[in-house]
């Protein structure tokens, strides 16, 4: 069954930078855009980035838009997320998810929904 | 940015409840909306999308309806396991914001 496992995570100081990896299987990687969403402690979820399937377009949240990258390695079925700048309000807990529109077929779309989602992966943003 | 509220922000419910959870945009967005079950310490899981299409798997007793800018996630019949947080998303447009939350927890 399709499964993603982020990694990367950890306690970063302000200002520092810090690349994470959602590695999947299970499915064919290639055919879906892949998300990220973050859930700070305690508190809702929020959306951050999105990369198309083929990796021709790519959204952010304003709150990262400058400061993350979104980017993909087909050829090792990893998602990634570098983040640089890294601000006290970057700290949660960072999960990949899968969009739910299957791309193989010519009616592709970006769904926005997300239908398989790893466990996630600490960021701890403190001096 | 599409806006998001949802209401009740908690509620009490018991085995057997109709629950009602709602969720407003701040712009027409067609039926872009999809719902998410969150339990503590785990990733989202997808119920509802397209406002008010049930994911495989999900149980029926789940069910999402629409109305202008108005959603709706009802559970008929609530479950042990059904006791989350409950989420709202828009997928319209980017950002693909989220609502705020609904915790239901045990009466």
């Amino acid at each position: 069954q399709a499964q993603l496992v982020e990694s990367g995570g950890g306690v970063v100081q302000p200002g520092r930078s810090l690349r994470l990896s959602c590695d999947a299987s299970g499915f064919t990687f290639s055919n879906y855009a892949m998300h990220w969403v973050r859930q700070a402690p305690g508190k809702g979820l929020e959306w951050v980035t999105v990369i198309l399937y083929d990796g021709s377009n790519k959204y952010y949240a304003d709150s990262v838009r400058g400061r993350f990258t979104i980017s993909r390695d087909d050829s090792k079925n990893t998602l990634y997320l570098q983040m640089n700048s890294l601000r006290i309000e970057d700290a949660a807990v960072y999960f990949c998810a899968r969009d739910s529109q299957d791309c193989s077929s010519t009616n592709c779309y970006l769904s926005g929904s997300m239908d398989v989602w790893g466990r996630g992966t600490m960021v701890t943003v403190s001096s | 940015d599409i806006q998001m509220t949802q209401s009740p922000s908690s509620l009490s419910a018991s085995v057997g409840d109709r629950v009602t959870i709602t969720c407003r945009t701040s712009q027409t967005i067609s039926n872009s909306l999809n719902w998410y079950q969150q339990k503590p310490g785990k990733a989202p899981k997808l119920l509802i999308y397209a406002s008010s299409t049930l994911q495989t798997g999900v149980p029926s007793r789940f069910s999402g309806s629409a109305s202008g800018t108005d959603f709706a996630l009802t559970i008929n019949s609530l479950q042990p396991e059904d006791f989350a947080t409950y989420y709202c998303q828009q997928s319209y447009s980017t950002p693909f914001t989220f609502g705020p939350g609904t915790k239901v927890d045990i009466k």
